[in-house]
């Protein structure tokens, strides 16, 4: 099993749906995650970071911590094509001097 | 927030020289940096993870005598490619993360670098 695994998608989402992103983790990383949003050409960016069980919500991101379950998600409401982007998940193991992402969800919105 | 600088952004060399990337850490002391590299529709390849004052720990199969990394200061990280080839054309970004826990990894902007 990989550390973090990721549905890999590709995921394609007409524009105002719900987009939901989803990450699984092993029991090496340490519980606090984040998700990234990598543009085409571009380096990754921090979009949300989630450290305890439950929800954390930041406009329309919400990320979703399930400890018990070792799951991690990212749901995007109201999506829109400016959304359109590959998602990663990221979990530090130890003392964060390693850190595991998973393979990313390519993320399509329709217009 | 976290602001991690990258430069240069864009470089294009002949085959057989080095070239040179630094990646700073703005307002926060990384106590670790990361080296990455990215093919096109490729996922991020880690090449190797850099702590302050010692020695970077290379990803199997990153050549340490070819991809050079220096981490002198609690601010600064170079990455030397030397001897460049055109299939080390590639996006390679740094990453770095501050001495605090739960920190999370903050990007640069990346450099593209085409050996000609």
């Amino acid at each position: 099993q990989k550390e973090v695994e990721q549905n890999s998608g590709p995921l394609s989402v007409p524009e105002g749906a719900i987009a939901s992103l989803n990450c699984t983790y092993s029991d090496r990383v340490s519980q606090s995650f984040f998700w990234y949003r990598q543009y085409s050409g571009k380096s990754p960016e921090l979009i949300m970071s989630i450290y305890s069980n439950g929800d954390k919500e930041d406009g329309r991101f919400t990320a979703q911590l399930n400890k018990a379950s070792q799951y991690v998600s990212l749901l995007i409401r109201d999506s829109q094509p400016s959304d359109s982007a590959t998602y990663l998940c990221a979990g530090p193991v130890g003392t964060g001097n390693q850190f595991y992402f998973g393979t990313g969800t390519s993320l399509t919105v329709i217009p | 927030g976290a602001v991690v600088s990258q430069h240069p952004s864009w470089v294009i060399c002949k085959s057989g020289t080095s070239v040179k990337i630094e990646c700073r850490s703005l307002d926060f002391q990384a106590t670790t940096m990361f080296w990455y590299r990215q093919f096109p529709k490729q996922s991020l390849m880690l090449m190797a993870t850099s702590n302050e004052g010692s020695k970077a720990t290379y990803e199997q199969g990153v050549e340490k005598d070819k991809f050079l990394i220096n981490h002198a200061s609690l601010t600064l990280s170079t990455l030397t490619v030397t001897s460049a080839h055109p299939e080390d054309s590639s996006f390679y970004i740094c990453s770095a993360t501050a001495r605090a826990t739960n920190s999370p990894l903050h990007f640069g902007n990346g450099t593209r670098l085409t050996v000609t």
